[in-house]
């Protein structure tokens, strides 16, 4: 199953923070975290592993609660280039799989 | 170093065609993965490769879709009888071992 994102988008302004959440129905291996600009490729931006630390890429950083199947983004004072859509990828089972099941995505636009 | 590169960067095929796109992964990356993306959705998990072989299948939505990656390095998905429904960004990816994965630029396939 699909993991559900939320919010389904957001708009901010430049310095302002966001929290971007990834829930799955199933038990997690591990989360990934992906950026995307519109026509590019997805971009990785980090993993958390299954009892693993909480995880930081500059001013973002993510959270993994294993209890709740969810893994959260953290957008700290953003910047323009923040800007695009957010995937969060699922892993699950034993962990030995590159097997990822991606959300619908979360639009993050940044204004000046 | 030089990321994943696919080619062609666009295709345009008639329904009912043969086509073929390729994939050069990271060098020294022993898995691929294969996905592929509508427009406004996340990534769909296609089949991944461990080596020459495919460790994971499951993805693939019928019979007209094949991959393969005879040496270990290169990896060809082909589609047999193209229907409007293929029409999609073909996203290739590769990694170290399983874990953080990078994609390439994709291949647009549009089937008129």
């Amino acid at each position: 199953q699909q993991p559900v994102q939320s919010p389904q988008a957001v708009i901010l302004r430049e310095g302002e923070d966001a929290v971007i959440n990834c829930s799955s129905s199933k038990a997690l291996y591990s989360v990934h975290w992906y950026r995307q600009k519109h026509g590019e490729a997805p971009v990785f931006l980090m993993i958390l592993l299954k009892g693993g630390e909480q995880m930081r890429h500059e001013k973002i950083s993510a959270s993994f609660n294993e209890k709740k199947q969810q893994s959260s983004l953290y957008l700290t004072a953003s910047q323009l280039s923040y800007s695009g859509t957010y995937f969060c990828g699922t892993a699950h089972g034993s962990g030995n799989t590159g097997k990822l099941i991606f959300g619908q995505g979360t639009t993050l636009q940044v204004k000046p | 170093g030089a990321g994943v590169s696919q080619t062609p960067s666009n295709k345009v095929t008639e329904k009912g065609k043969y086509v073929e796109l390729r994939c050069d992964p990271i060098s020294g990356h022993t898995a691929l993965y294969w996905y592929r993306q509508s427009l406004g959705q996340g990534p769909e998990f296609l089949i991944y490769f461990q080596g020459t072989g495919a460790a994971d299948d499951s993805g693939l939505p019928n019979d007209r879709f094949f991959a393969v990656r005879p040496e270990g390095s290169v990896s060809t998905l082909k589609i047999q009888r193209t229907e409007r429904g293929d029409s999609a960004v073909y996203l290739c990816a590769s990694s170290l071992t399983v874990g953080a994965q990078f994609f390439g630029p994709g291949t647009r396939l549009t089937v008129l």
